[in-house]
């Protein structure tokens, strides 16, 4: 079985922090995602990757990074945390058009 | 423009049937159509996937007619553990994917 497995379930960060969410995918897929998920606002993707390296923008890009340096890991990046990204984070890999997603990082920012 | 169109929610109950139909009128021609299921706290889980016809799977069956501007997901015999969010997605292969609003499904006892 494929596994995506998300560093944290849990995470609760400052104003201001820099905060690293890491993703790790173990069937060697060469496309990663990362959504956010509010009530309401359903899944939005936030930045994706083709392939080491690469990283395209999602539709909400604003305030976050992102860092593909080997095929099986997806760093999310908040360079300084705001109480607005506060939200639930799903990483997805993919395979062909069929995506995998870990459990999910609930990231409260106070 | 949003791909896809779903309805917002519905209900059923225990042992019936649930058919949710998803409207995608500008489906190019390669594009895919894959349904996912989604459980509160948890990361969406593909269900099924089609290009036209129908795909039967353990879960699920999926309904594409000829023009491929709709699909119905079909769900079998529900059950309490069937309630979810379902979405309805359509993609060609390798792109990014789009989530719309999905559709809740409440299974009552």
């Amino acid at each position: 079985d494929v596994k995506v497995t998300q560093s944290s379930r849990y995470l609760v960060k400052r104003t201001g922090e820099k905060v690293f969410l890491e993703c790790v995918q173990d069937m060697d897929h060469e496309n990663m995602f990362w959504y956010r998920q509010d009530p309401g606002l359903g899944l939005r993707l936030i930045y994706f990757s083709y392939d080491v390296k690469m990283k395209e923008k999602g539709d909400i890009p604003e305030g976050y990074s992102v860092s593909r340096e080997k095929k099986e890991r997806f760093s999310l990046i908040l360079e300084s945390a705001s109480t607005n990204q506060t939200s639930m984070y799903l990483c997805a890999s993919f395979r062909v058009t069929e995506a995998f997603f870990g459990q999910g990082t609930r990231l409260t920012v106070v | 423009l949003a791909k896809t169109t779903q309805p917002i929610s519905m209900d059923s109950y225990e042992g019936q049937e649930v058919n949710i139909t998803c409207s995608h009128n500008n489906i190019a021609t390669n594009d895919y159509i894959t349904w996912y299921q989604q459980f509160p706290s948890q990361g969406p889980r593909f269900i099924i996937q089609g290009y036209k016809t129908k795909v039967t799977n353990e879960v699920a069956s999926l309904f594409i007619p000829a023009d491929r501007k709709s699909s119905t997901l079909s769900l079998p015999r529900v059950s309490l553990s069937d309630t979810a969010v379902y979405y309805c997605l359509v993609e060609a292969a390798g792109n990014k994917l789009t989530f719309g609003g999905g559709t809740r499904v409440l299974v009552k006892p």
